[in-house]
């Protein structure tokens, strides 16, 4: 199973809907990254969550950590085409102190003009 | 800045050859990182270095795959022999993991798309 759960797997919203991606782990998150990837690209870095009940905010993404639940979730308000894409997130999620870079399956999101 | 770069951006092999994969981190940056992304498992890593020195590789799937970082400016990723299997899109991250100041988020490069005929 995936230490990093992404929900849904893919989205189709039609221009100037919100929407929300969740990002669930399977341990306790000490800080949590949101990536965008645009298809056959790299990723490109949102934002960074360091802790719990964080909520940061980049143009009309917006995204929150909620530490108990080990949940992020990133909404986008108001989509834009220029919004599609991939996007995933990632957190250090090595055992006994280490730290190992871990990434969920991704988001994809297209949306329709 | 250039950001990170990587060459080839595209290889296409016969199983069996070796292919190497090359990688410039952003100069300043003490942290690297190679990953391999697929449709069936999505983005791996496959090993990471801080200041150079090998820190995980228990993601590099067997021993026809080896990485070197010989300075802080270059990294390769090897596979010898490559089996098609081993298409995917490999990626290059590079960070300030660890340094003061530093928030540890990656800067990718844009990939090396490799496929093993």
């Amino acid at each position: 199973s995936q230490e990093l759960e992404q929900s849904p797997q893919s989205l189709i919203v039609q221009e100037g809907k919100n929407l929300t991606i969740n990002c669930t782990s399977s341990k306790t998150l000490y800080g949590l990254y949101w990536y965008k990837q645009k298809y056959g690209e790299g990723l490109i870095f949102l934002m960074m969550l360091q802790k719990g009940g964080e909520e940061k905010s980049h143009e009309k993404i917006t995204a929150k950590l909620d530490e108990k639940k080990q949940q992020s979730s990133l909404h986008i308000t108001a989509s834009q085409p220029s919004h599609a894409g991939i996007y995933l997130c990632g957190a250090g999620m090595g055992s006994g102190g280490s730290y190992i870079p871990t990434f969920g399956r991704g988001t994809s999101l297209i949306v329709h003009p | 800045d250039a950001g990170v770069i990587q060459s080839p951006r595209h290889e296409v092999t016969e199983m069996g050859q070796e292919v190497t994969l090359r990688c410039k981190p952003i100069s300043g940056h003490n942290s690297l990182f190679w990953y391999r992304q697929t449709m069936m498992r999505g983005l791996e890593l496959l090993i990471y270095f801080n200041n150079n020195v090998p820190i995980d590789d228990s993601g590099m799937p067997e021993d026809r795959f080896s990485a070197k970082m010989p300075n802080a400016s270059f990294s390769t990723l090897k596979i010898q022999p490559s089996e098609p299997r081993d298409s995917a899109v490999y990626f290059c991250a590079s960070s300030t993991l660890g340094l003061a100041g530093g928030r540890g988020e990656q800067f990718f490069g844009p990939g090396t798309r490799l496929t093993v005929l």
